[in-house]
């Protein structure tokens, strides 16, 4: 069965520390991949995307992720965090077309 | 705000009952998802509506069903309750060719308690 891993299930960071969050999925084929966040009390909404294209994707608010297809890989990275990137962050694929996989999030606290 | 809403908020219910949670989906989207996000098994694709229509099925129950109305909104049905069915139950919308690589839009979530 396909699978998206995020290894990290609780990050606690001070302001200003870089962020990397791994995301790992199982899929052998083509693949839309995605960062959805949220935040306390909110819905869950769209950091980035990657479905073709350059591998580095920019999202809102800083955050970048890396699509390595050797390594079935797409980590969020963030250079410098704020008390404001609290939230719990979620990895998604899209796979074969019409599946959709979220892997089990990873909740950020950043300290101020 | 997502421009998705969810009704209600919270249900409360019995083991063995049956439950309705309905989704509005933002002005214009035509395809609506289920999620289904517990402690244990994360956040999980259940099903897609396109325009009235399922378009993809992941992992829901036999005894979930879903459809989508003339006016776009959708409602899931929950029976022969379990306590194990106890979680928090989100839509999402996209935009209109409904492909998965659209961004979705994702509403409050219902959350269901199963007692």
């Amino acid at each position: 069965a396909q699978s998206v891993s995020q290894h990290n299930h609780h990050v606690i960071l001070s302001e200003a520390a870089s962020l990397e969050l791994g995301c790992n999925y199982s899929y052998g084929g083509t693949v839309n991949l995605f960062w959805y966040v949220q935040y306390p009390g909110q819905h869950l909404q769209l950091l980035l995307k990657y479905f073709s294209g350059d591998p580095l994707v920019k999202g809102i608010k800083g955050f970048e992720a890396e699509f390595i297809k050797s390594k079935f890989s797409f980590n969020l990275r963030k250079p410098s965090v704020q008390w404001s990137d609290t939230a719990e962050y979620f990895c998604a694929v899209n796979a074969g077309g019409n599946q959709f996989y979220f892997g089990t999030g990873t909740s950020l606290t950043v300290i101020p | 705000d997502s421009g998705v809403t969810q009704t209600p908020k919270h249900l409360i219910t019995a083991t063995g009952q049956r439950v309705t949670l309905r989704c509005s989906p933002r002005s214009g989207d035509l395809s609506v998802y289920w999620y289904q996000q517990s402690l244990d098994q994360g956040l999980q694709f259940l099903i897609q509506y396109y325009n009235g229509e399922e378009r993809a099925k992941g992992n829901i129950l036999e005894r979930f069903s879903a459809q989508q109305f003339p006016d776009l909104h959708s409602e899931l049905n929950l029976s022969s309750l379990e306590l194990g069915d106890s979680a928090l139950y989100f839509c999402a919308s996209s935009a209109p060719s409904g492909a998965f690589y659209n961004e979705q839009f994702f509403g409050p979530g219902t959350r269901l308690t199963v007692l």
